[in-house]
């Protein structure tokens, strides 16, 4: 069984351009959520994704947008970085919403740092 | 809306001690519980969860949590630190019919050889 993976593992960019994080969900699972992390906080839900659909977002601005694909990868996607977007970015995958406990499981995370 | 508190931003035990790490919920339905270890420069790992079955519930390495729904609380403990227990730890919530998992500030455990 595969898990959750996540690509670049780092990344930096500048102040104001845009960035692309991937994520691979563990198999068997077709629901995406992803987490922002900043440095000494806890995760911080910005959406998820269910069937290739946003199914719920967190307190962040529309430059946070997201795609989920068939075969249940998804992607996200910041334009316009700010300085404060530098975080740990998680992605975790889930069986479908609804189902009992909600256990999600985490990918090891892109480091994004904006200069 | 839920929110997860954790009491003590750093907690340090020594090699062989009690290790109580603590985490209190808002909601006035009690949620599903979670606790989850980040080693340095690694995502999330689950340790147990609470889904209204056991109100103790037993979890890896070691690791067991009680939830108290008179206290709110679900309360990590481990009788016995070893080193390999140094991390950050987060205690997280999931309210049925919600989508996301809402976190605590995390919780940095320190061993003392």
């Amino acid at each position: 069984e595969t898990g959750v993976t996540q690509s670049p593992t780092h990344l930096i960019k500048t102040r104001g351009q845009q960035v692309t994080l991937r994520c691979s969900s563990q198999s068997g699972h077709n629901t995406v959520s992803w987490y922002q992390q900043a440095l000494g906080q806890g995760p911080q839900f910005i959406f998820q994704y269910y069937r290739e659909e946003e199914n719920g977002r967190g307190n962040f601005p529309p430059r946070f947008s997201g795609l989920q694909f068939p075969n249940y990868s998804s992607e996200l996607n910041v334009n316009a970085l700010e300085l404060d977007d530098s975080a740990l970015y998680l992605c975790a995958s889930s069986p479908a919403p609804g189902t009992t406990s909600n256990e999600q499981f985490f990918g090891p995370g892109t480091r994004l740092t904006v200069l | 809306a839920q929110s997860v508190t954790q009491l003590g931003s750093h907690v340090s035990v020594s090699e062989g001690a009690l290790v109580l790490l603590r985490c209190n919920y808002s909601s006035s339905v009690p949620p599903y519980l979670f606790w989850y270890v980040q080693y340095p420069n690694q995502g999330l790992q689950l340790l147990l969860k609470y889904t209204s079955a056991a109100t103790l519930v037993k979890g890896i390495n070691g690791f067991e949590a009680e939830f108290k729904k008179s206290e709110t609380s679900f309360h990590l403990t481990k009788p016995s630190a070893h080193m390999s227990d140094a991390a950050e730890y987060f205690c997280a919530a999931h309210n049925f019919g919600n989508e996301k998992l809402t976190f605590g500030t995390g919780t940095r455990l320190t061993i003392i050889p």
